[in-house]
């Protein structure tokens, strides 16, 4: 069965450090994985995909998040935190089988700290 | 190239009344997702369809909603009679579903509030 699980609710950061927020999923195979962004009264935006190619993935704004299969991690990192960051973050696994759900985590709220 | 396109954006109305949401996917996409997403429960599926038609609406709460897709350049979703508990953002999203990398893209979300 597959699962995703973001291990923290909210994540406080000060602007300027970096941010980590993470992610553990649960896959029979090797899934897709995902990471979205959900900013005030807006949709879901795309952050970064990987899709086993290279294990570390470059987003947009500066976001990064490292596959690393032996863990059954996937987290999202940006070395410097910015006040336009503040939003919820989904990590989201998407199987091999499309036919297969696609597993939302929580989410993660982002507060960024002036 | 558009987006996932919802309308309406807003809709505030009474209980009993019914209510329609609507959803243009992106030309190509083949598979078609309805979210809500509320405060207290997060996001949740409530069907997808596959090339028009519906592969899982085990996420629809109840008989008051029903979805439809009777082509592939729009779905509708359908509330009757709506309810105070019905308030949420409901999503749309598409995905291209072989092929591709399979990320969803979603629209701006139906904010509705049933008084």
């Amino acid at each position: 069965a597959q699962s995703v699980t973001q291990l923290d609710s909210h994540v406080s950061v000060s602007e300027g450090t970096p941010v980590l927020l993470r992610c553990n999923y649960s896959s029979s195979y090797s899934p897709s994985l995902f990471w979205y962004v959900q900013h005030p009264n807006k949709g879901l935006q795309l952050l970064l995909k990987y899709t086993s190619a290279a294990t570390l993935v470059k987003g947009i704004n500066g976001f990064e998040a490292e596959f690393k299969k032996s863990e059954t991690s996937f987290h999202l990192t940006k070395p410097s935190a910015h006040m336009s960051d503040a939003a919820e973050y989904f990590c989201v696994v998407r199987p091999l089988n499309r036919d297969d759900k696609i597993i939302f985590g929580k989410g993660t709220r982002l507060h960024i700290l002036p | 190239d558009a987006g996932v396109i919802q309308s309406p954006r807003h809709e505030v109305t009474e209980m009993g009344q019914e209510v329609t949401l609507r959803c243009k996917p992106i030309s190509g996409h083949n598979s078609l997702f309805w979210y809500r997403q509320t405060m207290m429960r997060g996001l949740e599926l409530l069907i997808y369809f596959n090339n028009n038609v519906p592969i899982d609406d085990s996420g629809m709460p109840e008989d008051r909603f029903s979805a439809k897709m009777p082509n592939a350049s729009f779905s509708t979703l359908k509330i009757q009679p709506s309810e105070p508990r019905d308030s949420a953002v409901y999503f749309c999203a598409s995905s291209s579903g072989q092929g591709g990398t399979g990320e969803l893209f979603f629209g701006e979300g139906s904010r509705l509030t049933v008084l």
